[in-house]
């Protein structure tokens, strides 16, 4: 498995602005990932951050709105834009190596007013 | 069909009993399923692996079913800290590394 940390662990953000949330590994992973979960939901997958390339969305997820980075292969961000109360939620990142199994960081908790 | 489904839940059971839950899944082609747990304000934790017909590990027993497309989760001998959310995860048919979550059944072991 790998140690993931995320920043911050949680905020509490005013509508209209953005926060970036960083995801760190302690060593080099060939995938990372960005979720959302909902209260009382499963997990959503956002994206899949590609390293020195472009993200992949999923379906009803936009660069716009959640743009990412993965500058190298320990680090990435993801950033809420323009939030609104609808974007409270868990945000969790993920990573693997080799096979499919995913690791996950203790998540940011946001919460938007 | 829903890519992955579970029974919500919850199960209430008392320690020491055996519980089993179930998860379908629609991907025929799927190779890999896991089951993960999630406590309460937590990140979800890999609990096992399966790439062939089950796993065992302690008092857990993953089993799957490839004809019927369903795999199990069993819990024997329930503690107190078994009490989770167990979220049942196939590989997406649009891609290997991509990950579909159900919505997780939910364990409540009591006293």
């Amino acid at each position: 498995s790998a140690v993931i940390s995320q920043k911050p662990s949680r905020d509490i953000c005013q509508r209209g602005t953005s926060l970036t949330i960083q995801c760190q590994v302690d060593s080099q992973v060939t995938m990372m990932f960005w979720y959302r979960q909902q209260p009382g939901q499963s997990l959503t997958l956002i994206a899949t951050a590609n390293q020195g390339s472009e993200a992949t969305y999923e379906s009803g997820f936009v660069i716009d709105k959640f743009p990412i980075s993965r500058p190298n292969l320990t680090f990435s961000t993801l950033t809420v834009s323009n939030m609104s109360p609808e974007d409270s939620s868990i945000y969790l990142c993920s990573a693997s190596r080799q096979g499919p199994e995913q690791f996950f960081g203790p998540g940011t908790r946001l919460t938007v007013l | 069909r829903k890519e992955v489904e579970q029974d919500p839940g919850p199960f209430n059971v008392p320690e020491g009993a055996t519980v089993a839950f179930n998860c379908t899944y629609s991907n025929s082609a799927s190779q890999s399923f896991f089951w993960y747990r999630q406590d309460c304000r937590k990140e979800p934790k890999l609990l096992m692996s399966v790439y062939s017909s089950g796993n065992e590990d302690g008092r857990f027993t993953a089993q799957l079913n490839r004809a019927s497309q369903y795999i199990s989760l069993l819990i024997r001998d329930s503690k107190l800290s078994d009490s989770a959310t167990y979220l049942c995860v196939v590989p997406s048919s649009g891609g290997y590394n991509k990950l579909i979550f159900g919505a997780g059944t939910r364990l409540a072991v009591h006293p």
